[in-house]
Parts: structure tokens; C-alpha cells; sequence
């Protein structure tokens, strides 16, 4: 059983399109993060939720909502995509708790032609 | 703001030991780790270390935290081709809720 599942593994699209990208977590953490890895692999985040709430959003373009339906799930929306945006986007879930280790989901390639 | 850096390209020989080093900002981190990635694949956690302590040996993998220098390393003993993958260190703030900042990665070259 996969912790943390991310769809699609790649996304090929254009410019000026709106995609997303669903994220699904059964280890029953509370907190759920997105995370943006550019050509040069730096790791940055993006997004946290943590029971339904976000607790933080690093200078992200307000092109991108995360989206919640519920504490499973952390949907990544992007609107009017840019070139830019290409990169590798990682989900990942984590418990509040002594030990907040972060589990990943494999990555989302994400192309913008 | 929170910070971590490293360097960013490591090579090593067969065999030897590795060492990737890492520097962090935030004082307050209750635990630092290392994660791995390997090429085109999702992020695996290495080990951790909890900020009260020193070092931390985990069979190959030693790290060690000198909190006065905010200073965070990772030996690899033996290394072997298979480690050869990019090195994420990482601290966790805790800004409502515990947020992980990751640092730029090492990429790890082990040469046969």
C-alpha cells in the first residue's frame, strides 16, 4: 500500500492551461505539505495544511490553491500556467507529534510548453 | 527568514568515506534530517537527530550536530554506488504546525 500517492506521475500541457494534481494520504497524518523541486533541485515549500487549515504559504504565486476536501487529501490547483512552473512537485504528509518525520510522494513532472 | 544550506556536488571514491555538511538558521529546530532522493524518484528519509543530542550513529551513517556552529553532517562509511543520489538535509519549523525546510541538496557522485 502506498503512503503517500500523487496523480499523475507527469503532466505535459501549454501555456495558459489549468491543471491539477491530486494527492492522497492513508497514514492518517494530520498535516500535508506541497513542495516545488526546480531544474536545479532545490526543494522548496509551497504549501502546508494541517487539519483543514493553511498554516503557511512561501511567496507562491496566487495561481496555486491547495485544495482540502478533507484531511486524506491535498490537491494542488494551478491556473494560467507558465513556463516556469515547470518542475517536480512533491506531496508529503506528516504527523504533529514528537517525531514530525515527513513521508514523500514519488513527484509529479510537471512540463509547460 | 529560515535558511539551510549545503554544497552543492560531492565526489567520492569506492569505498571511502563521505561527508555532506549542512548549515541551518533556525535555533528552535526540534529535530534534523537527512533525506535521500535517487534519480527520479520521491524523497526517503535517511535518519534524524533530535536537537539535544550530539551524534548519532546508524549503522553506515554517522551525523553529527554541533547546535552552537547551527551545523548539521552526514558520513557515509564505506561508500558504496548505490548511494550515489542527491543528500537533502532538512529542519523542522515549528510555525503552527511542524513545517520542514530542506536545504539545496548534495549531489552524491560515487566514482567505482
Amino acid at each position: 500500500d502506498t503512503a503517500v500517492s500523487q496523480t499523475p506521475k507527469y503532466l505535459v500541457t501549454q501555456m495558459g492551461n489549468d491543471k491539477s494534481i491530486k494527492c492522497e494520504q492513508n497514514l492518517g497524518h494530520d498535516t500535508m505539505y506541497w513542495y516545488k523541486q526546480d531544474s536545479k533541485k532545490f526543494l522548496k515549500i509551497m504549501f502546508s495544511y494541517n487539519n483543514k487549515e493553511l498554516i503557511i504559504n512561501e511567496t507562491v504565486p496566487n495561481r496555486f490553491s491547495p485544495k482540502s476536501p478533507d484531511k486524506a487529501h491535498l490537491n494542488l490547483h494551478i491556473n494560467s500556467l507558465e513556463l516556469g512552473d515547470s518542475a517536480v512537485y512533491f506531496c508529503a504528509s506528516s504527523h504533529e507529534g514528537s517525531l514530525p518525520e515527513a513521508f514523500f510522494g514519488q513527484g509529479t513532472r510537471l512540463t509547460v510548453v | 527568514g529560515e535558511d539551510v544550506e549545503q554544497s552543492l556536488f560531492l565526489s567520492v571514491r569506492e569505498g571511502d568515506s563521505s561527508v555532506i555538511n549542512c548549515t541551518y538558521t533556525d535555533s528552535s529546530s526540534t529535530y534534523l534530517y537527512w533525506y535521500k532522493q535517487e534519480p527520479g524518484a520521491g524523497l526517503q528519509l535517511l535518519t534524524y537527530i533530535f536537537s539535544n543530542m550530539d551524534m548519532k550513529q546508524d549503522q553506515r551513517l554517522t551525523v553529527l550536530l554541533n547546535k552552537k556552529d547551527k551545523h548539521l553532517s552526514l558520513r557515509i562509511a564505506d561508500t558504496q554506488t548505490g548511494d550515489s543520489a542527491i543528500y537533502f538535509c532538512a529542519e523542522n519549523v515549528r510555525t503552527g504546525a511542524n513545517n520542514l525546510f530542506f536545504g539545496t541538496g548534495t549531489r552524491l557522485t560515487v566514482i567505482p
